[in-house]
């Protein structure tokens, strides 16, 4: 079944401590990104990938970093997490790029004390 | 700015009262609309894309239309398993996506 799968689904840590939300597609798409949802302020993008070993900043990338060493997986890491990051998290996939349909994976609920 | 504005935020309807629901955009250089529908717990599963104003697509008891200012996403004879938040993206020419914050629609037996 093709799939986006992100884990956890739910997490609860305390502020400054490492951690990471991990991302992978079995669709062998080129384009993978990280979403924050809040609301009343929709989706905002974190980071986009183009594909492997590319990697560039959306909307809201601070406090956030990614790697893309394999084409299928795309890990989200807070190095130091903040209350302010306290978020419902997705991530999403396409073949070529956001303009394409986007997958988006059942997503992260992080809660940071 | 670019902004893409649903409305209404929620909508509650009776099964088979059909509605609309409203995306305004001012983007320069759109791209595409694409429209999304999210249940609860879950991510954002895609719809349509739209690329140019006139153009409609439909699907089951859904059908999106576009114009130069604005999408509408008509639910014809709804039922409770339509029942979700449905979010509009827009896309620009320099390639940013820009989603709305979605209309939350009820649908009651």
């Amino acid at each position: 079944e093709a799939q986006v799968t992100q884990n956890p689904r739910y997490l609860i840590t305390v502020t400054g401590k490492k951690l990471t939300v991990t991302c992978s597609q079995n669709m062998n798409h080129e384009y993978m990104s990280w979403y924050r949802q809040d609301p009343g302020l929709g989706l905002r993008q974190i980071y986009y990938s183009m594909n492997v070993e590319v990697t560039d900043k959306g909307d809201v990338p601070e406090g956030y970093k990614v790697s893309r060493k394999e084409k299928r997986n795309f890990p989200l890491i807070l190095e130091s997490p903040s209350p302010n990051q306290t978020s419902l998290y997705f991530c999403a996939s396409s073949f070529f790029g956001r303009n394409e349909k986007l997958f988006f994976g059942s997503g992260t609920q992080l809660s940071v004390l | 700015e670019d902004q893409v504005t649903q409305s209404p935020e929620a909508l509650r309807l009776q099964e088979g009262e059909s509605s609309s629901l409203n995306c305004s955009y001012t983007v320069s250089g759109l791209r595409g609309l694409f429209w999304y529908r999210q249940d609860p717990g879950k991510g954002p599963e895609f719809l349509f894309t739209l690329y140019s104003a006139g153009e409609e697509k439909e699907k089951e008891r859904l059908k999106a239309t576009l114009t130069k200012k604005e999408s509408f996403l008509h639910i014809t004879a709804p039922k409770p398993e339509d029942s979700a938040t449905y979010l509009c993206a827009v896309s620009r020419n320099t390639d940013k996506l820009i989603f709305g914050t979605g209309t939350r629609l009820q649908v009651f037996p």
